[in-house]
């Protein structure tokens, strides 16, 4: 693994099922984020977590819930999917501090039908 | 609210010179990202800026005015392989970054 790390690349989901979206980076970052990304919109924060045992909401957290079991990894899970959730999802990590950007994974393009 | 706007869609030619402008208003400023991003990828980072001023990256080059809210990514000597989406984003007080729709860039030969 190099870098940041999503999977799967796109998915077609039943509205009502279950989802997991995987996120894993190898980079020692302690912060994680999940946005979602929708044609004419910016990217919007789902949640996040600053370090390994604390996650956080964003913006549009709702719907979505995340676990940060080690640093590694940080998986989204949509509990039932909705056709609202049709979206390109982002997984991205940084290091703290002033200054330091943010690496995004390829993304996952998922669409509930 | 917290809000970051930028022009929907640019053209520009080959070889040419452009500027794409980003305004701001945020709870609390903590610094400037821009990113590119061209379609069906994933964004990548650009510059940053955290004082006003100019920084200079190249071809590309970034200015902050933090008084006026206010920040462009000037792009000299265009490429066809610079046609991308260009988003801006803020990093607030709370140390999350708020992202303007991005700027869609179309080079022309």
């Amino acid at each position: 693994i190099a870098g940041i790390t999503q999977a799967p690349t796109s998915q077609i989901l039943a509205a009502g099922r279950r989802m997991t979206l995987r996120c894993t980076q190898d980079m020692r970052h302690n912060a994680m984020y999940w946005y979602r990304q929708d044609l004419g919109l910016g990217l919007r924060l789902i949640h996040y977590s600053n370090t390994a045992g604390t996650t956080g909401k964003g913006e549009v957290p709702d719907g979505y819930s995340v676990s940060r079991a080690n640093t590694d990894d940080f998986p989204l899970t949509l509990a039932s999917a909705v056709p609202s959730q049709t979206s390109v999802y982002f997984c991205a990590s940084s290091m703290e501090g002033e200054g330091t950007e943010a690496f995004f994974g390829q993304g996952t393009r998922l669409t509930v039908v | 609210g917290q809000n970051i706007d930028q022009p929907t869609e640019m053209t520009a030619t080959e070889g040419a010179i452009v500027q794409i402008n980003c305004t701001y208003q945020t709870s609390g400023f903590n610094g400037l990202f821009w990113y590119q991003q061209h379609a069906g990828e994933a964004p990548t980072f650009l510059s940053y800026n955290v004082l006003d001023g100019l920084e200079e990256k190249g071809r590309f080059s970034s200015f902050l005015s933090r008084s006026k809210g206010y920040s462009y990514l000037l792009l000299k000597e265009l490429q066809m392989k610079d046609s991308a989406s260009y988003l801006c984003a803020v990093r607030d007080s709370n140390y999350q970054l708020i992202w303007g729709a991005g700027t869609k860039l179309i080079i022309k030969p």
